[in-house]
């Protein structure tokens, strides 16, 4: 069974950092197309980062120069590292597995979130 | 960027009848190599992540339901549900995955009437 745990999220002050964690069993991250999509409190979804098989990544402007994804296959893996954290960064954090289709597939199988709260 | 814009915002539809749910995309999402449109449906309940409902702009996810329906092509889109059960309130998603962001439309609220 697929299943995705996301962790490492908290209350940090603007400007601080953090490195969201999701831990993945019933397949290898390493394998497939890994993303971070987020939720704004009452909010629709935003997606913010991918992680390509080959090592290629992609960021929503939003997060551009701030946001790093990265993946440890021995731990099977997918990290989201935070740095700079402003209010509008907080939001619920999924990760979210990318499906059939190669480097274009669709999100089929989404962890519960992590909370980022970034408040003084 | 692709703009992903759905309509309408909410809809309250009577038990039993239909719900159409419209997307359009800022710019064709379709890929003449494999011949598929990049676009998803997500379905997300209340305290819940999203489900992937449809993908390809048509192909059901395994165990959905088959009064869920997507069509489409190129830049508009729409979800369907045939016949609206009270398991379906939720807010829907549309996502384009053709390039890069991945857009997502900005939700459509489903509501019983």
């Amino acid at each position: 069974e697929v299943q995705l745990v996301e962790t490492g999220g908290g209350l940090i002050q603007p400007g601080g950092s953090l490195r969201l964690s999701c831990a993945a069993s019933g397949f290898a991250v390493s394998t497939s197309y890994m993303n971070w999509v987020r939720q704004a409190p009452g909010k629709g979804l935003e997606w913010v980062s991918i992680l390509y098989i080959g090592g290629n990544i992609y960021y929503a402007d939003s997060v551009k120069g701030r946001f790093t994804i990265s993946r440890d296959s021995s731990k099977n893996t997918l990290y989201l590292q935070m740095n700079n954290l402003r209010a509008e960064d907080t939001a619920l954090y999924y990760c979210a597995r990318g499906g059939v289709g190669g480097s274009h597939s669709p999100l089929d199988s989404w962890g519960q979130g992590t909370l980022v709260t970034v408040s003084s | 960027d692709i703009v992903m814009t759905q309509s309408p915002d909410s809809l309250a539809v009577s038990l039993g009848e239909r719900a159409t749910i419209n997307c359009k995309s800022s710019q064709s999402v379709f890929s003449s190599s494999d011949d598929k449109n990049y676009l998803a449906w997500y379905q997300q309940k209340p305290g819940q992540p999203p489900k992937l409902l449809i993908y390809w702009a048509s192909t059901r996810e395994s165990g959905v339901p088959d009064r869920f329906s997507g069509s489409g092509s190129g830049t508009d889109f729409s979800l369907t549900i045939s016949s609206l059960q009270a398991e379906d309130v939720a807010v829907y998603y549309c996502q384009q995955y053709s390039g890069t962001p991945r857009t997502f439309g900005q939700g459509t609220k489903v509501e019983i009437k």
